[in-house]
């Protein structure tokens, strides 16, 4: 059965701390892993990795895949109060179709 | 810029009542999904569909249908609601062209079953 593990389940950090998010699996037929940021409503896509050891950046976050540890880390540098929010990693469970795994999410509080 | 649209926003049903929630997408996405998220959980696949007329079960199915008679709209039907339903659902759609995992959510409905 494939699974989705995320640690830790929340943190609580100050503006300007870095903070690192850890996603497992173990999924059949791996084509990718993708990381959402869930605020009040709904998920909003940040990254998709798909090859070990490349990493992504967008702004202050940055993720990474290692595909042979079936692992991935999503950081965020220079935390702000709007970084507050659930983070979700998932990966699509079959081969076609759009079945997403989640994982329980880690939720970030960033205080002034 | 409609994107994924979902409603109601929210909802609140008596044990036994029956329902629709409505989805709809206008970027022509052949993939679409149902999803619940329950407090300090992600979100668990109900339903979802590769095209037009073809739906399949996903990991929580019992107690909801879909259909898909078109590629835009993809409805949630609640038989029979029962408070385990209570929950918040989710709408997703994805294009089908080299297919990743990428999917893009409606706003959510919040559903109290009582």
């Amino acid at each position: 059965e494939d699974k989705v593990v995320q640690s830790p389940l929340s943190l609580v950090v100050h503006e300007g701390d870095t903070v690192t998010l850890n996603c497992s699996y173990e999924v059949t037929n791996f084509r990718s892993l993708l990381w959402y940021k869930q605020e009040k409503k709904a998920p909003t896509f940040l990254f998709m990795l798909t090859s070990s050891g490349i990493e992504k950046k967008s702004g202050r976050l940055s993720s990474i895949l290692d595909k042979k540890e079936l692992f991935s880390i999503l950081n965020i540098t220079a935390t702000q109060t709007g970084d507050s929010a659930v983070y979700l990693c998932a990966v699509p469970f079959k081969a076609a179709g759009n079945k997403l795994t989640f994982g329980g999410g880690t939720r970030v509080l960033v205080k002034p | 810029n409609a994107g994924v649209t979902q409603t109601p926003k929210f909802q609140v049903l008596k044990t036994g009542q029956s329902m629709t929630l409505q989805c709809a997408q206008d970027m022509n996405h052949e993939y679409m999904s149902w999803y619940r998220q329950d407090p300090g959980m992600g979100l668990r696949l109900i339903h979802y569909s590769v095209g037009a007329g073809i739906t399949d079960q996903g990991e929580v199915p019992n107690g909801y249908n879909v259909s898909r008679s078109t590629t835009e709209d993809f409805p949630l039907r609640l038989l029979s609601a029962a408070p385990s339903q209570t929950s918040v659902y989710f709408c997703a759609s994805s294009p089908p062209r080299e297919y990743k995992g990428e999917a893009f959510f409606g706003q959510g409905t919040r559903l109290t079953v009582v």
